[in-house]
């Protein structure tokens, strides 16, 4: 079945660095764009990043923008989310999401996340 | 930055009745808008997107519409599994989320 997977979370320091991974099943992946979302505790939903088909291009919300980078590898059917510098705000489950086909700004499939926390 | 306003922040229902949710956005999105559903420990759920358009397997009792900057999510008679957060997205301009509407058991 259609099926995202993410892994890498944990809890880090204040300005180190993480690289989160989404492996991606049951669907074609080099055909879709996908999507960083993340969620504070108890908070509400964030877009953080977008990474086009074929990882031509890429797209940053400003509060991420400079610090984190998105990118894929269509040979292991995986995504990634390098971030550094991190800071208590980005503390968040961290969600990979399938972009909608035809409309790709939607989210059509999610994985169930991977909790980032970061703290001294 | 496109701010989404959801109202109420809490809607309490009972199973059976029909739930009227409520997005505005601070300016046009055109129909460029999403709703999704959120169960506790769960990731999202994409439900209605360009306004009115079920996702693939939606059940017909959600449905979603527009006015203006105003939109609606209707779901027409509650039953059990439906009690969760729910929240709007556009993409007219990068993409923003509302604060989410909780719709519990009255």
């Amino acid at each position: 079945q259609v099926q995202l997977v993410e892994s890498g979370g944990g809890v880090v320091q204040p300005g180190r660095s993480l690289r989160l991974s989404c492996a991606a099943s049951g669907f074609t992946f080099n055909t879709y764009a996908v999507h960083w979302v993340r969620q504070a505790p108890g908070k509400g939903l964030e877009w953080v990043a977008l990474i086009s088909y074929d990882g031509s291009n890429t797209y940053y919300a400003d509060s991420v923008r400079g610090r984190f980078t998105i990118s894929r590898d269509n040979s292991k059917n995986t995504l990634y989310l390098q971030m550094n510098s991190l800071r208590v705000e980005d503390t968040a489950i961290y969600y990979c999401a399938r972009g909608l086909g035809g409309t790709y700004w939607y989210f059509d499939v999610w994985g169930r996340g991977t909790l980032v926390t970061v703290s001294s | 930055e496109i701010v989404l306003t959801q109202s109420p922040a809490t809607l309490s229902l009972s199973p059976g009745e029909r739930a009227t949710l409520s997005c505005r956005a601070s300016q046009s999105v055109s129909t460029y808008l999403a709703w999704y559903q959120q169960k506790p420990g769960q990731a999202p759920r994409l439900l209605i997107y360009d306004a009115s358009n079920r996702a693939t397997g939606i059940p017909a009792r959600f449905s979603g519409s527009a006015s203006g900057t105003d939109f609606t999510l209707t779901i027409s008679s509650l039953e059990p599994e439906d009690f969760a957060v729910y929240y709007c997205q556009q993409r007219s301009n990068w993409i923003t989320f509302g604060q989410g509407t909780r719709l519990e058991i009255k």
